[in-house]
């Protein structure tokens, strides 16, 4: 494993309360990413993160926040959970060389 | 949308190599090939990058067509454990690693 930590694995929650998914890495790599998969779909980018306090949207940003106060820790926030966001959450680090990433294991989020 | 296609499915006997193919045919000049695998729900695991030479590392080998449209991933000696969908992505070599998912080829190893 690349050093990389999500919490929680698994959460429900309900429609419309806030919901934080933290992760953490160990090998002070800079950049930093989540993802979400769904059934029919390949992973998909929300935001990613090339250092600490810089991050931009991806492809489905829409819904969701980030921070990054530090180096290790990249937040992703659902700051009203909806149905539609019920999907499985890929954190991923990279290298400031960039040639490849390492992606952790997931959190399966369910929204009911 | 993703930039590459691949076969939506293949089977591999234990043992023999594996030939994963893909097709980029809009790939820029600065753009790398580089292929990713899941296994089962785990998170993506890389595999393997090239530009234009052909590459081989301790897992794989990637096989690039002259005019880039086209590459091949080759495992050489296909286990159980080689059971995964495996991504074929093209992305620049600069900046964050933004990578653009497709749906893969799920290939499957038989005994």
């Amino acid at each position: 494993d690349a050093g990389i930590t999500q919490s929680p694995r698994h959460k429900v929650t309900e429609t419309g309360t806030p919901v934080t998914l933290r992760c953490h890495q160990t090998e002070n790599h800079r950049y930093m990413y989540w993802y979400r998969q769904d059934p029919g779909h390949g992973l998909r980018l929300i935001h990613y993160s090339y250092g600490v306090k810089d991050t931009d949207k991806g492809e489905v940003s829409d819904g969701y926040s980030v921070s990054r106060s530090k180096t290790e820790d990249f937040l992703l926030t659902l700051e009203s959970a909806t149905s539609s966001q019920t999907s499985v959450y890929f954190c991923a680090i990279g290298r400031r060389d960039n040639t490849e990433a390492f992606f952790g294991q997931g959190t399966r989020l369910t929204v009911v | 949308d993703a930039k590459t296609t691949q076969p939506t499915s293949m089977d591999c006997a234990e043992g023999r190599a594996a030939n994963l193919p893909c097709n980029h045919s809009t790939i820029s000049g600065n753009e790398y090939v580089y292929w990713y695998r899941q296994i089962h729900s785990q998170g993506p695991q890389y595999i393997i990058h090239g530009l234009k030479n052909n590459e081989t590392n301790e897992m794989a080998s990637l096989i690039i067509t002259e005019d880039r449209k086209s590459s091949t991933l080759i495992l050489p000696h296909a286990t159980l454990r080689d059971t995964a969908v495996y991504y074929c992505i093209v992305r620049a070599i600069q900046g964050a690693q933004k990578l653009v998912f497709g749906q893969g080829t799920r290939l499957t190893i038989n005994p």
